[in-house]
């Protein structure tokens, strides 16, 4: 079964300066890493997708994937009080039924 | 316009009643989810289904019945509610299973 685990479980950051959240995961087999935003009380949006190692940018947010090291990072650059929120990774096997969660990273962005 | 509608989104029970939460598609996607976040665990897939058949179920209890009456809807009956089934149900839809998923706003069930 695949265990998704986020690190830290709440990070503070200040306006402007570098975000890195990580997320490690179980089963080398997988092959699809999403990086969700859930403001609170709302649903949840994709902020960017990855499927090989290496950095894929969307935006402000670029995903690193490692899957030697079975890690996926997220690093948000100069964010914004606005990108506060809880950031969720999911990973799944693209011929596998539906994506595992961690249990996210709460994200505070101080003006 | 939405392409994800869940109806409710507050719901109020008593333990031991039944509820449904309704979820409706406009993507035009052919799988479906369901999943259940509260205070005290994380986002939990439940349900998947795809073009209308049970894909992957990995919630314990039978009294959670997903229905699926077209292929872009998937409702979840929940019987013999319980407090501790108190959370916020969300469906998802992807293209195809393991493809990106999108998710709905959310049910917020209350049992009291």
């Amino acid at each position: 079964q695949q265990k998704v685990q986020q690190s830290p479980e709440s990070l503070t950051v200040s306006e402007g300066a570098m975000a890195s959240l990580n997320c490690t995961f179980s089963d080398r087999s997988s092959d699809n890493f999403r990086w969700y935003r859930q403001h609170s009380g709302k649903g949840l949006e994709v902020l960017v997708s990855i499927f090989s190692d290496g950095e894929k940018e969307e935006g402000s947010f670029t995903a690193h994937l490692n899957r030697a090291s079975l890690h996926v990072f997220l690093h948000i650059r100069e964010p914004q009080p606005s990108d506060s929120a809880l950031y969720l990774c999911a990973v799944s096997m693209e011929n596998n039924n539906a994506p595992r969660f961690g249990a996210g990273t709460k994200l505070s962005v101080k003006p | 316009d939405p392409k994800i509608i869940q109806k409710p989104k507050y719901l109020v029970a008593v333990t031991g009643s039944e509820k449904i939460l309704i979820c409706e598609q406009y993507l035009g996607h052919n799988a479906m989810y369901w999943y259940r976040q509260s205070a005290k665990k994380p986002l939990e897939f439940m349900f998947s289904y795809s073009y209308q058949k049970l894909m992957d179920n990995q919630t314990a209890s039978s009294r959670f019945q997903p229905q699926s009456s077209k292929k872009n809807h998937l409702d979840l009956q929940i019987t013999a509610l319980k407090p501790d089934d108190s959370a916020t149900y969300f469906c998802a839809s992807s293209q195809d299973p393991g493809r990106e998923q999108y998710f709905g706003p959310g049910t917020r069930l209350t049992v009291l």
